[in-house]
């Protein structure tokens, strides 16, 4: 099947510590994004990238990074830098100028 | 900067009642429109799009948005609802210059469906 996978399904992170979220897709997408959700807003745009070894940071990149090695998979960084990180993390994927399609989601919480 | 606005934080539904939510952007061109869906702990799930041409847009599920460029609107209706609509939904706008590299999110309608 093809589609966008995200793990892991919950994240805790300690003060001070960086955590990775995971994001694969299958699709054969140029575009990758991550977004966070926290409740009662909309997503908000963190990072994105059109290709492989180039990336844009979003409204929020702030407290964190991305890397973008292989066209298959987009990971995020949620640094220390990141004071309050606790959220749904949301990754999708798109042809360049097409429809974003979405995994499942990560909720990293602090411990 | 393009904006939206979705004015119903929360709308409740008899189940086979008829639903419309409300949608509404800023932005100085025609813009790419979207309807996602969102259940709870869930990603999120594309109902329908506008890119251009008819104004009445079909999409999944049995629901339906229509594209009023004049009231800069893009309302999802559906004529009967299931209890499975229950979710919260999304109106998105994307930048025509740069395709979708900048979808800016409503805040969301969550619905619920009593019976």
């Amino acid at each position: 099947d093809g589609g966008i996978t995200q793990s892991p399904k919950y994240l805790f992170r300690k003060e001070g510590q960086n955590v990775t979220l995971s994001c694969e897709q299958n699709l054969n997408h140029d575009a990758m994004y991550w977004y966070r959700q926290d409740p009662g807003q909309g997503l908000r745009l963190i990072y994105y990238s059109q290709i492989v070894n180039d990336f844009q940071k979003g409204d929020i990149a702030e407290g964190y990074s991305v890397s973008r090695e292989k066209k298959e998979s987009f990971p995020l960084t949620v640094t220390s830098a990141q004071k309050n990180p606790t959220a749904f993390y949301l990754c999708a994927s798109s042809e360049v100028q097409e429809t974003q399609y979405f995994g499942p989601g990560t909720r990293l919480l602090v411990l | 900067a393009q904006s939206v606005t979705q004015p119903d934080i929360h709308i409740t539904v008899s189940e086979g009642a008829s639903l419309e939510l409300r949608c509404n952007y800023s932005y100085g061109a025609t813009p790419y429109l979207f309807w996602y869906v969102q259940s709870p702990g869930q990603g999120l799930q594309l109902l329908l799009k506008y890119f251009s041409g008819d104004t009445l847009v079909q999409g999944i599920k049995g629901f339906e948005a229509e594209f009023k460029r004049s009231q800069s609107s893009f309302n999802l209706r559906k004529p009967s609802v299931h209890w499975s609509d229950a979710a919260e939904y999304f109106c998105a706008v994307g930048l025509t210059n740069f395709g979708n590299e900048k979808l800016t999110f409503g805040t969301g309608t969550r619905l619920t469906i009593i019976p």
